[in-house]
């Protein structure tokens, strides 16, 4: 089955570094996804991208489809303390009765203020 | 008001004890899913259900099993609760039509088999 490589797997920066994570696999998806979890609650999504190459953003964050379909990375300009949490990513593949959703494993967002 | 909740919030229980987690959604998604968490695992997928008549097993049922009452309900069992199933569960909703299909996570529900 399909697995997702997510990198890295935790990461402490200073309030206002620029944050990059990224997730690769060996299967083509279709959907690429992006969440955060805070601490004590479920994953929120931030970003979905559709198309190979597409790039997203949302405020602070920036989001691309990589044109081979198999990666895809996520960025956090000037971060905030707010921003701590873990990301993760997820990829789908099929839809209708075929539909399926795998995710990586996740990066641990602390941040120093 | 949350879209997904989920109930308890936090359940400590017994070993051989049975427990039932319920998750409601006011989505109107036909799709729902049981995940659980655990440090460094990320979320792995115990059941789903594309329907109120459609159950598929993920890729850790063992040991669980689930209802879904109805569009809006899905609950997970646990029937012998045993300590290596302490963890973080999460229920979520989808809906296959549109464009992509995202899933909506519930709070979660945190479990201590003790």
């Amino acid at each position: 089955g399909q697995q997702l490589n997510q990198s890295p797997q935790s990461m402490f920066i200073q309030e206002g570094e620029d944050v990059s994570m990224n997730c690769t696999s060996s299967s083509i998806f279709n959907t690429w996804l992006w969440y955060k979890q805070d601490p004590g609650e479920g994953p929120v999504l931030l970003i979905a991208l559709y198309k190979a190459g597409e790039l997203t953003s949302n405020g602070r964050l920036t989001a691309q489809f990589g044109i081979t379909r198999k990666d895809s990375f996520l960025n956090i300009s000037a971060s905030i303390p707010s921003d701590v949490g873990i990301y993760f990513c997820a990829g789908q593949v099929g839809g209708g009765s075929n539909y399926k959703l795998t995710f990586g494993k996740g990066t641990l967002l602390t941040v120093n203020p | 008001d949350a879209d997904v909740t989920q109930t308890p919030r936090n359940r400590i229980t017994k070993t051989g004890k049975r427990i039932m987690l319920e998750c409601s959604q006011t989505k109107g998604h036909d799709r729902m899913y049981w995940y659980r968490q655990d440090p460094g695992l990320g979320l792995r997928l115990i059941y789903y259900s594309f329907d109120v008549k459609d159950i598929n097993k993920g890729e850790i049922s063992d040991g669980y099993s689930v209802s879904r009452q109805a569009q809006a309900k899905f609950s997970l069992s646990l029937e012998s609760a045993i300590p290596n199933q302490t963890a973080l569960y999460f229920c979520a909703t989808s809906d296959p039509r549109g464009t992509g299909e995202t899933q909506y996570f519930g709070p979660g529900t945190r479990l201590l088999v003790l």
